[in-house]
C-alpha cells in the first residue's frame, strides 16, 4: 500500500521564478491538504483540495495556488518567489473532508536564492 | 483561533528513562482533537499519539501516553523507557472544527546512550 508520495525531495530556485511541487495521496484517499514548514517551526496550512477544488485555505497570499487532479493527485505553485518562501512544504492525505487522520508525505525542500 | 504552545525547545533523556514534553493550547470549541507528532530527520511526520476531547480518558499507544488535562487545556506527552529511536522533533498538534491541524513550535528531544 503506497504512502503519500511527494516529487521533488529538494530543489533550489531563484527570487521572482515560479515553482511547482507535486503530491499523490495515500491509496484511497481524496483530500490533500499543503502545508508550509519554516526551518525551527511548525507546519502552517496553507490550503485543502477535495473534489478537485480549494476547500478551505490558510493565511497565505494568491501567489500561493494549487490544483487537484481527477486521481486525487496535486500540485501546489508559488509565484514570484520570495527568499521567506524557503521551507519544506508537506503534503498530507486523508480520505472526506471531515477526517482527523492525516497521512504525511516525507516533504519537498525548497530553498529560494 | 486555535493556538498550540510548546514551552520546551529542546529536551534531553537517558536512554530507557521517561520523558515528558509539555504542551498547552487554547480553543473555543467543545469537540476538537489533540495530536503528537513526531519528525525524524527523514522530515516525515509520523503520527504518535491521537486524544478526541470528549474522551476523559487518557491515550496510550505502547510506550507513549498523554495526560489530557481538559480544564488547563493541557496535554502532554510521556515517553517511557525512552530509546535511541526516539530521537526527533515531536510537535503537539490539535485540530479545529473545519479539520485543519493547527501546530506547536516543536520540541526536540534528545536521547542520551
Amino acid at each position: 500500500d503506497a504512502g503519500v508520495t511527494q516529487s521533488p525531495t529538494h530543489l533550489i530556485k531563484t527570487r521572482g521564478q515560479q515553482v511547482t511541487l507535486r503530491c499523490s495521496p495515500k491509496s484511497g484517499h481524496d483530500t490533500v491538504s499543503w502545508y508550509q514548514q519554516a526551518l525551527g517551526q511548525g507546519p502552517q496550512f496553507i490550503f485543502q483540495y477535495y473534489e478537485e477544488e480549494e476547500r478551505q485555505r490558510g493565511n497565505f497570499p494568491d501567489r500561493f495556488s494549487g490544483h487537484q487532479f481527477p486521481n486525487y493527485s496535486s500540485e501546489l505553485n508559488v509565484n514570484a518567489l520570495l527568499l521567506g518562501d524557503s521551507a519544506l512544504y508537506l503534503c498530507a492525505s486523508s480520505l472526506g473532508l471531515a477526517s482527523y487522520e492525516q497521512y504525511f508525505g516525507p516533504g519537498t525542500r525548497l530553498t529560494v536564492t | 483561533a486555535q493556538t498550540v504552545t510548546q514551552s520546551q525547545p529542546e529536551m534531553s533523556v537517558q536512554e530507557a528513562e521517561t520523558v515528558t514534553l509539555s504542551c498547552t493550547y487554547d480553543t473555543s470549541e467543545s469537540d476538537y482533537y489533540l495530536f503528537w507528532y513526531k519528525q525524524p530527520p527523514s522530515r516525515q511526520m509520523i503520527l504518535v499519539i491521537r486524544q478526541e476531547a470528549y474522551k476523559q480518558q487518557n491515550a496510550t499507544e505502547n510506550r507513549f501516553s498523554v495526560n489530557f488535562q481538559k480544564a488547563a487545556k493541557s496535554f502532554s506527552l510521556k515517553i517511557s523507557d525512552s530509546q535511541l529511536g526516539d530521537a526527533a522533533m515531536y510537535f503537539c498538534a490539535s485540530m479545529d472544527s473545519n479539520y485543519q491541524l493547527i501546530w506547536g513550535a516543536g520540541t526536540k528531544l534528545i536521547i542520551k546512550p
